[in-house]
């Protein structure tokens, strides 16, 4: 089946530990993101990529960082640097040439324990 | 700064009923709009989408509506039925290969 694969579901993750999350798509893609979720609060962007070997920060980049080294995957890194890591993790992936439709990954949801 | 945000966090409504989800958005030079259903512990799924050159869009059951003297969009939802219950976004394009996502509604359908 198409469609974008992120894992694990759940992170369990001590304080002062990086921890990489994956994101894995078959749609040919060549824009993906990172966004994260808190609780009663919309998606904000932490980083994209529009093409491999190449990616841009988004509006909350600090203590995460990203690789895009294969068209078909773009992990995210969450560093020990994040100071509140505990969230939901959505990654997308849009084909159009221009942000249209982004289509969402299952989402990885970490916990800092 | 700019942002798209909700008039209501919450929205109940009863089964049959129809729903209208309101957002607001400040950034007018956004031209593309589109509104997401999250279900619990899942990712955003796409429901409709409407170019700033439309003001009305219609799929099956939802119509989107846009007013772009106010900087105004709602989603309508026909019918509302137990399965459209989950948090709606509304996002919009604030330039190439972003969305801006407002905070989200969560519609809760009564039997």
């Amino acid at each position: 089946d198409g469609g974008i694969t992120q894992s694990p579901k759940y992170l369990f993750r001590k304080e002062g530990q990086n921890v990489t999350l994956s994101c894995e798509q078959n749609l040919n893609h060549d824009a993906m993101y990172w966004y994260r979720q808190d609780p009663g609060q919309g998606l904000r962007l932490i980083y994209y990529s529009q093409i491999v070997n190449d990616f841009q920060k988004g509006d909350i980049a600090e203590g995460y960082s990203v690789s895009r080294e294969k068209k078909e995957s773009f992990p995210l890194t969450v560093t020990s640097a994040q100071k509140n890591p505990t969230a939901f993790y959505l990654c997308a992936t849009t084909g159009t040439g221009r942000t249209g439709e982004l289509f969402f990954g299952e989402g990885s949801r970490l916990t800092v324990l | 700064g700019e942002s798209v945000g909700l008039h209501l966090p919450t929205l109940s409504v009863q089964e049959g009923d129809n729903s209208i989800i309101n957002c607001a958005y400040s950034n007018s030079a956004s031209d593309y709009f589109i509104w997401y259903k999250q279900e619990s512990g899942k990712g955003p799924q796409f429901i409709i989408d409407i170019r700033s050159n439309m003001d009305k869009r219609q799929g099956q059951r939802v119509t989107v509506l846009l007013n772009k003297t106010v900087k105004h969009l709602s989603l309508q939802i026909a019918a509302t039925q137990p399965g459209d219950s989950a948090v709606y976004f509304c996002a919009e394009n604030r330039n190439d290969y972003k969305l801006s996502f407002g905070a989200g509604t969560t519609v809760t359908v009564r039997a």
